[in-house]
């Protein structure tokens, strides 16, 4: 079955700009979850939706925000980007219920923020 | 607050050897797992997870401890192939939040 597919690959912004980035969980998972990955910081966890509800959230300031459709499918929106915005941003699906399961991810949409 | 974090930044073997991945862990409430592989330009792939309540899982070629007295984790790689080579991830999650938190990776480098 396919895995997770994340829209667009690449990205060039500029700062103040703001960013839509896609997200399509693999069939049947519920749960997708958004992280941050660059050099200095790792990957770090920015939130996870199921149900097209936020059940978790990271420690990002409120330029960072997503949404999750009711066909599991997420979207994550950063406004007013700035330069240290640039990253690879990944997201992961799984199943979602009461305890946590394998999460898969997806290739990453790499933001360069000029 | 919660950390995970890795002992060796960098690893490299010998092809056909053994290799051994060591993460350490500071939140007690962790109850999940998870191993990951990161090559060039993909995001991390799943190699195995372990839940608290075991101390040891086997995979192919792979086997994750888990050792919750001393809160450490560890990936031992039977026969490291070439294609082995790459980024490597502990990350923990406790009870359901679906929230993991990952160790900065050790690069694992395999000398053919």
């Amino acid at each position: 079955k396919a895995g997770v597919t994340q829209t667009p690959r690449y990205l060039i912004k500029t700062r103040g700009q703001q960013v839509t980035l896609s997200c399509s969980p693999i069939s049947g998972h519920r749960s997708v979850s958004w992280y941050q990955q660059t050099p200095g910081q790792g990957l770090q966890f920015l939130f996870e939706y199921f149900s097209e509800t936020q059940r978790n959230k990271g420690n990002f300031p409120g330029r960072f925000s997503g949404r999750q459709f009711s066909n599991s499918r997420s979207e994550m929106n950063v406004s007013t980007l700035e330069l240290g915005d640039s990253a690879l941003y990944l997201c992961a699906s799984s199943f979602g219920g009461q305890r946590n399961t394998e999460a898969f991810f997806g290739q990453g949409t790499r933001l360069t923020v000029v | 607050g919660e950390s995970v974090g890795l002992h060796l930044p960098t690893l490299s073997v010998q092809e056909g050897d053994n290799s051994i991945i060591n993460c350490a862990y500071s939140n007690s409430a962790s109850d999940y797992f998870i191993w990951y592989k990161q090559e060039s330009g993909k995001g991390p792939q799943f190699i195995i997870d372990i839940r608290s309540n075991m101390d040891k899982r086997q995979g192919q070629r792979v086997t994750v401890l888990l050792n919750k007295t001393v809160k450490h984790l560890s990936l031992q790689i039977a026969a490291t192939q070439p294609g082995d080579s790459a980024v490597y991830f502990c990350a923990e999650s406790g009870g359901s939040n679906y929230k993991l938190t990952f160790g900065k990776g050790t690069l694992l480098t395999v000398n053919p």
